[in-house]
C-alpha cells in the first residue's frame, strides 16, 4: 500500500508569494494534519482536519489556511510568505483520531 | 497549552548499552502518548503508543516506554541499544485531535 504522499518535495518562493501545498493520506484514513517543522525542533501543529471538517488549529496566523476535499486529500495554503515560513511541511493521515502516519515532508525556502 | 519535554537533546552511547530518553507533558487530562522515530534520510514512523490499560508498552524493535501518571512521564527505554538505532526520536501527546510534539533527542550508537 502506498504511504502518505505530499507534493511537491522541494518549493523555493519568495517574500511576499503565496504557496500551496498537497497531501494524499493512505489509502481508507479520513483524518489528515499539518504540522511546520523548522530545523532542531520538533514538529508543530497546523491544522487536523477530519470528514473534510476542521478538527484542530495550532497556534499559526490566518495566512495559514487549508482544505480536504471529498477524496480526503488535503491543501496547506500560506499567504504573504515570510522568512520564518521556510521549514519542513509535514502532513500525516490516521484512520481515527489518534495514530498517525507521516509523508517525507515539503521543503520549502523562502528567500 | 499543553506541552512536551525532552531532557536530552543529544545521547551518544556505545553498543549493547542501555537507553533511557525522557519525556514529561503538562496537560493533565486524558491524553494519548506516543514515540515516534526518524531514521537518517526517513521519515517519522511510529514507535510505540499508548492509549489506555498497561502502563508498559512494548513497540517495534525491541522499544518499550513507561507511562507514569502521576509524573507526567513517558518515557522510552531499551536493554540494549544498536548501532542501527542511531536516530532521532520524539514524544508526542494527542488530546482532542491536537498533537503535541518535543523536540527531539537524538541518539547516536557508536559501534
Amino acid at each position: 500500500d502506498a504511504g502518505v504522499t505530499q507534493s511537491p518535495t522541494h518549493l523555493i518562493k519568495t517574500r511576499g508569494q503565496q504557496v500551496t501545498l498537497r497531501c494524499s493520506p493512505i489509502s481508507g484514513h479520513k483524518s489528515v494534519s499539518w504540522y511546520q517543522q523548522v530545523l532542531g525542533q520538533g514538529p508543530q501543529f497546523i491544522f487536523q482536519y477530519y470528514e473534510k471538517e476542521e478538527r484542530g488549529r495550532g497556534n499559526f496566523p490566518d495566512r495559514f489556511s487549508a482544505r480536504q476535499f471529498p477524496n480526503y486529500s488535503s491543501e496547506l495554503n500560506v499567504n504573504a510568505l515570510l522568512l520564518g515560513d521556510s521549514a519542513l511541511y509535514l502532513c500525516a493521515s490516521s484512520f481515527g483520531q489518534n495514530e498517525q502516519f507521516f509523508g517525507p515532508g515539503t521543503r520549502l525556502t523562502v528567500l | 497549552a499543553q506541552s512536551v519535554s525532552q531532557h536530552n537533546h543529544h545521547v551518544i552511547l556505545s553498543e549493547a548499552a542501555s537507553l533511557e530518553l525522557g519525556c514529561n507533558y503538562s496537560y493533565g487530562g486524558t491524553v494519548n502518548l506516543f514515540w515516534y522515530v526518524q531514521y537518517p534520510g526517513q521519515h517519522l514512523q511510529l514507535l510505540l503508543k499508548y492509549f489506555s490499560g498497561d502502563p508498559l508498552v512494548k513497540g517495534i524493535k525491541g522499544f518499550e516506554a513507561e507511562f507514569i501518571k502521576s509524573k507526567f512521564s513517558f518515557n522510552l527505554r531499551k536493554p540494549s541499544v544498536q548501532w542501527s538505532d542511531t536516530a532521532e526520536y520524539f514524544c508526542a501527546v494527542t488530546n482532542a485531535g491536537k498533537s503535541t510534539f518535543g523536540d527531539g533527542t537524538t541518539l547516536t550508537v557508536k559501534p
